[in-house]
């Protein structure tokens, strides 16, 4: 089973600052929080990751809570090729067992 | 950019027939990892590898096999396959450790009859 928790969906107007919360309760000290995206009949596409520290590229901006145990992405200025489902995935432990486990994600839908 | 294909793209068989898919990727990663995405279950792992020879079972590894036979070539194996691997199939693969960036195949659509 997934160890996050996220929206099933949301929606967003373009130009709009679109926040994507994820839980991840449970979540252990080496775990790392990453974030993929998917648009249909394609395969995900990593966004971003972060361990501790608030994160930011070129797609997004990644805000960790103190305590590890939440999370949100925070997409500026969303045009309509950010409608995508969006994946919060948390980093099993390193070595010959590590793998990442994909939940169902939140569906975000752009509108013009 | 990691470049990840799959083939074929497309599958059609019938129950009980055999498939192998097929995925290759040219960045020299040591992590192959082999997916599939069905309504409602989001993207599951089937089987994955650090390495020529190497497998390692996922969270949904019945009626499937899978072999890796080079650094770059990952194959999934569908012995007798049944209906119920009707599925969207997603190759990937990652650097040293599993928790480099993932890159993903364009996917491989599975249909058994």
């Amino acid at each position: 089973d997934a160890k996050t928790t996220q929206p099933d969906s949301m929606e967003s107007t373009e130009g709009e600052t679109v926040h994507l919360p994820c839980s991840h309760a449970t979540i252990s000290g080496n775990e790392y929080i990453y974030w993929y995206r998917q648009v249909p009949l394609q395969g995900p596409e990593y966004v971003t990751h972060g361990l501790q520290q608030n994160t930011t590229n070129s797609m997004a901006f990644l805000a960790i809570a103190s305590d590890r145990k939440s999370s949100t992405l925070i997409l500026p200025h969303v045009s309509l090729r950010d409608a995508a489902v969006y994946h919060c995935i948390l980093g099993d432990s390193g070595g010959s067992n590590a793998k990442l486990t994909f939940g169902k994600g939140t569906k975000l839908s752009v509108k013009s | 950019e990691a470049a990840v294909t799959q083939s074929p793209r497309n599958k059609v068989t019938v129950t009980g027939g055999n498939v192998t898919l097929s995925c290759r990727q040219t960045n020299s990663h040591n992590y192959m990892y082999w997916y599939r995405q069905d309504t409602g279950h989001g993207l599951r792992l089937i089987h994955y590898s650090y390495g020529a020879g190497n497998l390692q079972i996922g969270d949904v590894p019945d009626g499937y096999k899978a072999t890796r036979t080079t650094q770059e070539d990952f194959f999934l194996l569908l012995e007798l396959a049944s209906p119920s691997q009707t599925s969207l199939y997603f190759c990937a693969s990652s650097g040293d450790w599993v928790q480099d960036t993932q890159y993903f195949g364009p996917g491989t659509r599975l249909l058994v009859l």
